[in-house]
């Protein structure tokens, strides 16, 4: 089943709006979470690391006032685009890290198409 | 800097051709990680592979079989008797964290198979 479940899975809305897109670790606790941002027909790029408890480090070039990320729990990420533009519309994927004892490479979730309009 | 090179934008073959991808990086560190991951049309990721960079070996897991040299900096994937449902788009990926951790990706190379 699932370890990662990312919601929603697409969303379409007007230029101007918030929107929130959560990452729930399932299947263990996740002290870290990762954001990445696809553009169509582009590869993957690191947006921030999502810390619980603490602030997330972003990477350059991203805005953290623009991409609000909030790890409140061991269990949920949040990223709210923060009044979204045409500009913002791509996939975003979340991962989570796995339990270090298990050795599992990090889990993805299914991604968030976000369409700007 | 690190960095993940996927030369193949593009690949186009027949039903049961073999194909390779080619996967060149470039790090500092002497311990790393590499990845391959596919991406169906769908969006989803998913985890085909990991290797250290103390292990040499190359692996076969049925179709699909990766060569890992340290000397060319490459991580090249081929998969034998495609099917057309590899078409997807396949990353490779690096990172200095054994569970993945900050992945840096390739620009992807998207393979089509065909009836």
């Amino acid at each position: 089943g699932a370890v990662v479940s990312q919601h929603p899975s697409w969303v379409i809305c007007k230029s101007g709006t918030s929107v929130k897109i959560e990452c729930r670790s399932l299947d263990f606790q996740a002290t870290t979470m990762f954001w990445y941002r696809q553009f169509p027909k582009q590869s993957l790029m690191l947006m921030a690391t999502s810390n619980e408890g603490s602030k997330a480090t972003y990477e350059q070039g991203v805005e953290k006032d623009k991409f609000l990320i909030n790890h409140a729990s061991l269990t949920l990420s949040t990223l709210t685009v923060t009044s979204a533009h045409p500009e913002d519309s791509s996939f975003y994927i979340c991962s989570v890290m796995g339990d270090r004892g298990n050795n599992q490479p990090q889990h993805f979730g299914d991604g968030t198409r976000l369409s700007i309009l | 800097a690190q960095k993940v090179t996927q030369a193949q934008t593009e690949i186009s073959v027949v039903e049961k051709e073999d194909v390779t991808l080619d996967c060149v990086y470039e790090t500092r560190d002497t311990t790393y990680y590499l990845f391959w991951y596919k991406q169906p049309p769908s969006g989803e990721l998913v985890f085909l592979i990991r290797r250290n960079s103390f292990d040499e070996q190359n692996e076969i897991s049925g179709r699909y079989s990766w060569n890992f040299q340290k000397s060319t900096s490459s991580f090249n994937f081929t998969i034998t008797a495609s099917q057309v449902v590899d078409s997807a788009v396949y990353f490779c990926a690096l990172s200095e964290d054994y569970q993945g951790g900050k992945l840096i990706f390739g620009q992807g190379t998207e393979l089509s198979v065909k009836p």
